[in-house]
This record gives structure tokens, C-alpha cells and sequence, in this order.
């Protein structure tokens, strides 16, 4: 079947250390994402990848990193830096983009949940 | 910058009743916007997503529309059942050359039997 896979499912860190959270998907999506989701907010949006090789910071990347070295492999690192790292986080993609613009649905992940210790 | 507000927090109703989930934004330039289904600890599921032409989009029991000049979407559900329990969150992009979807912080949905 197609789909997002994340994992672990729950993790858990001492301060201090680099985490990285793997996100992995079959549907040949161009676009991948990564958000947080914290209780009582709506979700906010770290990182994204239009293409292999490229990425782009979104609303809240400070303390995080991300590489795209395969179309189909976005994985996330919380960073020491990250000073508040317990959250909820979810992996999306989508079919890519033209003109400038979103050309799909997003599709998400099951998620995974970072608690610091 | 576009925001997203849902409204109500949270819904309790009898089963089998049809209800309105609604969903405003601040933002007319808005390009796409999608409903989900959250289910507890679990990822979004994508239930319906109108694109920029479109003005409605049904799958099943739900009906979505989108009415951009008054800045608003409703999700529409249909003989509701207890399996429709879950947060319900829409999502519109910020008008920009990106997908950055600004999420609202959802409806939590339950169907008493």
C-alpha cells in the first residue's frame, strides 16, 4: 500500500541530545513536510521540500535540521538547540508543485511523539 | 498573513443527527483548502480538498464548500455515527508560491449512540 511511514512511534530524549525522526514515502510525492503539533495549537509547519536536495525553513525551524538526499526520505533532527522539543510531530507530502502552486492534497503520517526526559 | 479560526471548540450530539463543522479565514487570496480528521494520537487523514476553481466537494456522508468572499468553509456531515468521533481541522494555504497550509486548531467531534 501507499503511504507515509514515521517512526519511531515514541521517543524519548534526555536534554542535551540530537534526535532524528525518519519519515519515508511510496507515492512518489516531490513535496515533504514536517509540522508540530502541540496541545491547544494548530499545527506549525518546521521544514519543506519541494525537490531532492532542497529545502526550505518554515514558521518555526530554529533548533531543527533536515536533509532530502532521496525524493522519498525527509528525516527530521531535533537539535539540542530546540529548547522546548516535546511535541507531537507529523510528516506530510504531497504530489509537488506547478506554476508555483500546491498541485495536491496533503497526506499525512501517523506521527511521532518526542518526549525529553 | 493568513489565519485560520474553527468554530465551535468542541460538538457533542445524538447519533444520527447532521451537523456543520465551520472553518473562517482571514485571507480571500486563498488558494487550497482541506478538511482532515484526527483521530486520537494518530496523523491527519485528508477528507476533502477544494482547489482554487472549485467551490464545493462531497465524498460520501461529508459535503465541504468553500465561499471565499465571505471568507469561510463548512464541513457539512450527514447522518452522523459514533465511528465519526475525531478533532476535525481545515487547513488553507497563505495565498503565497508555497503549500504552507495555516491549520486552525480544529473541532473535537463527538456522536453519542
Amino acid at each position: 500500500d501507499g503511504g507515509i511511514t514515521q517512526s519511531p512511534k515514541y521517543l524519548f530524549r534526555k536534554e542535551g541530545q540530537n534526535v532524528t525522526l525518519s519519515c519515508e514515502q511510496n507515492l512518489n510525492h516531490d513535496a515533504m513536510y514536517w509540522y508540530r503539533q502541540d496541545p491547544g495549537q494548530g499545527l506549525r509547519l518546521i521544514y519543506y521540500s519541494q525537490i531532492v536536495n532542497d529545502f526550505q525553513k518554515g514558521d518555526i525551524a530554529e533548533g531543527y535540521s533536515v536533509s532530502r538526499e532521496k525524493k522519498e526520505s525527509f528525516p527530521l533532527t531535533v537539535t539540542s538547540a530546540q529548547k522546548n522539543p516535546t511535541a507531537f510531530y507529523l510528516c506530510a507530502s504531497s504530489i509537488g508543485f506547478a506554476g508555483g502552486r500546491s498541485t495536491g492534497e496533503l497526506f499525512f503520517g501517523e506521527g511521532s511523539r518526542l518526549t525529553v526526559l | 498573513k493568513q489565519e485560520v479560526t474553527q468554530i465551535p471548540a468542541a460538538l457533542s450530539v445524538p447519533e444520527g443527527e447532521n451537523l456543520v463543522l465551520n472553518c473562517s479565514f482571514t485571507d480571500s487570496a486563498i488558494y487550497n483548502l482541506q478538511w482532515f480528521r484526527q483521530d486520537p494520537g494518530k496523523g491527519l487523514t485528508s477528507l476533502l480538498l477544494i482547489q482554487s476553481s472549485q467551490r464545493e466537494q462531497t465524498s460520501g456522508r461529508l459535503n465541504a464548500s468553500l465561499d471565499k468572499s465571505s471568507g469561510r468553509s463548512t464541513l457539512y456531515i450527514a447522518a452522523s455515527q459514533p465511528g465519526d468521533s475525531a478533532t476535525y481541522l481545515c487547513a488553507g494555504d497563505d495565498g503565497g508560491a508555497t503549500n504552507k497550509l495555516i491549520f486552525g486548531t480544529g473541532t473535537l467531534l463527538a456522536v453519542q449512540p
